[in-house]
């Protein structure tokens, strides 16, 4: 149980497109979603914490603008990165957990993104 | 604020060997600890972790955590690591409050030798 996926597993887009990476849970409902960003041999970023049904709290310095980020389900969560740029190339990574005071929380197996 | 340190980028260690991956915490209220491991372009996997009562916590594949909070610590351990231990390895701490949002350490890359 607790099976959290991402998709696509890698993307490949051109500068000044868009590209969405949508994050499911499987087989639990998730209330609170996380997404986070990773360079290489760094470690995880929070970029924005959201819950369902309401707008993502983003962490400071990211562009809310750029990354949008929408959890209309209790199973779906999606980031989109507009007009993306090669310096947005990198591993996002979502996680999820049942509800805000939960203590698990599932991590999906992330999304490479490269913008070329 | 909450923040996680890991001292060490790297630790390299015989198989068979005890092994050691340090960590150590600062928060302003209760912290819960979490130990997750990474393998190359994978999400995270969940080991072990801290929350209350018992300060030697036991998780996933023999490995083990001891929380001391005098020294804010909460080292990661093993007594006879495995070659198919190499991987990288993160210490993250959260409140009981507030958001409740993970912060992560830097990462240990564990290399174990055959």
């Amino acid at each position: 149980g607790a099976v959290v996926s991402q998709h696509p597993s890698r993307v490949i887009c051109k500068s000044g497109t868009s590209v969405k990476i949508e994050c499911r849970s499987l087989d639990f409902q998730a209330t609170t979603m996380f997404w986070y960003r990773q360079f290489p041999k760094q470690s995880l970023m929070l970029m924005a914490t959201s819950n369902e049904g309401s707008k993502a709290t983003y962490e400071q310095g990211v562009e809310k603008d750029k990354f949008l980020i929408n959890h209309a389900s209790l199973t779906l969560s999606t980031l989109t990165v507009t007009s993306a740029h090669p310096e947005d190339s990198s591993f996002y990574i979502c996680s999820a957990r049942v509800s805000a005071a939960s203590y698990e929380q599932y991590f999906g197996p992330g999304t490479r993104l490269t913008v070329t | 604020a909450q923040s996680v340190a890991q001292p060490e980028d790297q630790v390299n260690v015989a198989e068979g060997n005890p092994l050691t991956v340090k960590c150590t915490y600062s928060v302003s209220g209760n912290p819960y600890l979490f130990w997750y491991v990474q393998y190359p372009n994978r999400g995270l996997q969940f080991l072990l972790k801290y929350i209350t009562g018992d300060n030697l916590v036991k998780g996933s594949y023999g490995f083990e955590a001891e929380f001391n909070k005098s020294q804010t610590s909460f080292h990661l351990k093993k007594p006879s690591a495995l070659v198919s231990d190499s991987a990288l390895y993160f210490c993250a701490v959260r409140l009981d409050t507030g958001r409740r949002a993970l912060t992560f350490g830097s990462g240990t890359r564990l290399q174990v030798q055959p």
